[in-house]
């Protein structure tokens, strides 16, 4: 079965760090884009960033910029968000997506989330 | 950033009706768009892609359209199982850009 399975959320206070992991199964995971996509409590979808397959490249949201770090280890079919110095506009819960397109992203598979909690 | 705003943000509809929903990008973006489901409490699920190219296994009732700057999402027969939030997405260039969402009401 195809599978991401997102960990590591947890309460952390302002300016604190967390370190996001997703464990990809049932799919050849060097061979795929990655995201992570974020939700705000009651709120829209939002892409935070992503990672090129072989882990070369990434990008970011403006607002996550120098804060946070997407990483990959294709040995071990995992996805990495470290994220430093953490604000309160940072609390949502926050998947892991494979990204299947080639030409176009086509994100057909995401995790059930893992919610992070920013507060003092 | 592209900015991505749909309407309506709400819609109310019942069984068997016709819905479309609109996306619009700030500046345009070919035919770089997609379509997201998501439910209460659950991850998001991919429609259509390319603006117009049904996902696998995503049921024909739902069609998507639009290049530039204009997209629209139509379900032909609205069914139960559909009543959910509905956004776009662009992918065309960096940040990738959601729309805010349109909600799909019985």
């Amino acid at each position: 079965e195809v599978q991401l399975v997102e960990s590591g959320g947890d309460l952390v206070q302002p300016g604190g760090s967390l370190r996001l992991s997703c464990a990809a199964s049932g799919f050849t995971f060097r061979n795929y884009w990655m995201i992570w996509v974020r939700q705000a409590p009651g709120k829209g979808l939002e892409w935070v960033a992503n990672i090129k397959p072989d882990g070369r490249e990434e990008h970011y949201v403006d607002s996550v910029k120098g804060r946070f770090t997407i990483s990959r280890d294709n040995a071990k079919n995992s996805l990495y968000l470290q994220m430093n110095s953490l604000r309160v506009e940072d609390t949502a819960v926050y998947y892991c997506v494979r990204d299947s397109g080639d030409r176009y992203d086509a994100f057909d598979i995401w995790g059930q989330g893992t919610m992070v909690t920013v507060s003092s | 950033a592209i900015q991505m705003t749909q309407s309506p943000s709400s819609l109310s509809a019942s069984v068997g009706d016709r819905v479309t929903i609109t996306c619009r990008a700030s500046q345009g973006i070919r035919n770089d768009l997609g379509w997201y489901q998501q439910k209460p409490g659950k991850a998001p699920k991919l429609l259509i892609y390319a603006a117009s190219s049904l996902q696998s296994g995503v049921p024909s009732r739902f069609s998507g359209s639009g290049s530039g700057t204009d997209f629209t999402l139509t379900i032909s027969s609205l069914q139960p199982e559909d009543f959910a939030t509905y956004y776009c997405l662009q992918d065309y260039n960096y940040p990738r850009t959601f729309g805010q969402g349109t909600k799909l009401e019985i």
